[in-house]
Formats: C-alpha cells, sequence, structure tokens
C-alpha cells in the first residue's frame, strides 16, 4: 500500500500570502489529521477531517482552514501569512471513524514564510 | 486536558548500550499511548503503541515500551543501541473519544555514540 503523500515538499512564500498545502491519505483510510511541527512549539494539532466534515479542531486561528474531499484527500489552507508559520506541516491518515488511534505520517511540507 | 513530558531533549548513550526514553503522561481517561521516530526531513514513524490488554509492548526495530498506570508513565526502552537509531522520539497520548487529537511531548533527540 502507498504511504501518506504530501504536495509541495517544500514551498516559500512572502508574508501576506496565502498557502495550500495537499494530503493524499493511505487508499482507504477516512480520518484526516494535520500538525504544526516547529523548533519552539513542538508538534501541534490543527485538525481531522473524516468524511469530508471536520470534526475536531486544535487551538489555531481561523486563518488556518482545512477541507476533504469525496475521495478522502485533505487541503489545508493558511490565509495572511504570518512569519511565526514558517513550519513544518504533517498529515496523518488512519483507518478509524474519526479517531487518532494509529496514525500514519506522510513526509510533511515545509512552508518557509519570508 | 491531556499533556505528554519527555525527560531530557537530549539522550547520548554509546553503540551496545542501553536505551531508555522517559515519558509520563497526564489525561483524564484512560489513553492510547504512542512512541513515533522522526528521522530528518522526513515525517513521523510509528514505533509503537499501546490501547488496552498487555502492558508491555513490543514495537518495530527491537523497541518496547511498559505503560505503568501507577506512575502515568510509558518508557521507551530498547536493550542494545545501533547507530541507525539515532533520531527524533516523541511520546503521544490521545484520549479514547480522539476528541482533540494526538498530544505529542516536545520530543528527545538521540544521540549514539560509537
Amino acid at each position: 500500500k502507498a504511504g501518506v503523500t504530501q504536495t509541495p515538499r517544500y514551498l516559500i512564500k512572502t508574508r501576506g500570502q496565502q498557502v495550500t498545502l495537499s494530503c493524499s491519505p493511505i487508499s482507504g483510510h477516512r480520518s484526516v489529521s494535520w500538525y504544526q511541527q516547529t523548533p519552539g512549539q513542538g508538534l501541534q494539532f490543527l485538525f481531522e477531517y473524516f468524511s469530508e466534515t471536520q470534526r475536531n479542531k486544535g487551538n489555531f486561528p481561523g486563518r488556518f482552514s482545512g477541507r476533504q474531499f469525496s475521495n478522502s484527500r485533505s487541503e489545508m489552507n493558511v490565509s495572511t501569512l504570518e512569519l511565526g508559520d514558517s513550519a513544518l506541516y504533517l498529515c496523518a491518515s488512519s483507518g478509524l471513524a474519526g479517531n487518532p488511534y494509529e496514525q500514519y505520517f506522510g513526509p510533511g511540507t515545509r512552508l518557509t514564510v519570508t | 486536558a491531556q499533556s505528554v513530558t519527555q525527560l531530557g531533549s537530549h539522550v547520548s548513550v554509546s553503540e551496545g548500550a542501553l536505551v531508555l526514553l522517559r515519558c509520563n503522561y497526564s489525561s483524564s481517561v484512560p489513553p492510547y499511548l504512542f512512541w513515533y521516530v522522526q528521522y530528518p526531513n522526513q515525517g513521523l514513524q510509528l514505533l509503537l503503541k499501546y490501547t488496552t490488554g498487555a502492558t508491555l509492548v513490543k514495537g518495530i526495530n527491537g523497541f518496547e515500551a511498559e505503560f505503568k498506570k501507577s506512575e502515568t508513565s510509558f518508557h521507551l526502552t530498547k536493550p542494545s543501541a545501533h547507530m541507525s537509531d539515532a533520531a527524533e522520539y516523541f511520546c503521544a497520548v490521545s484520549d479514547r473519544g480522539g476528541a482533540d487529537g494526538l498530544t505529542f511531548g516536545k520530543g528527545t533527540h538521540l544521540i549514539i555514540q560509537p
């Protein structure tokens, strides 16, 4: 089985711009979660989608949003980028309904905001 | 709210020596517990997990962890370190409802001395 894929792997954006990151889960997995990883804050939960519905959300501002498509692929969007949004964004998929049990992570998208 | 504390941001051991990475958690409900490993420029790989049943859990690459409820701990061990074990290790907890995603510790960087 193919693993979780994320595109692009690297991205450089300017403050004020917006960005969209994509995640394709493992085939058959219906839950997709997003995490932000930074040296200062570590790994933080952004949100989780299941069957095109956001089920859970972490403590991030409204500039961070996401969606999930009928094929379980997910995108996350960050609007009005700030320097502090520079991070590794990780996507994880799970086979169980709306439960983060045994999540499988993709390689991440490294976002640099200048 | 859940939290995870990993004692020691850096742990250094000699090749062939015992590896012990410490993890303590707090959770108001019975938790799921996980250890993940992250190699440079990669996503997270699941090493092992505790959900229910046997408290001594065996994972990949010779790692194991023991869930001790009375000590709220889930320490990771490996009898004999190998150079390829050098990486960042993360302990994570989730409640059984999965409401808040995975909560991660800050991570422990494992250094293997030749």
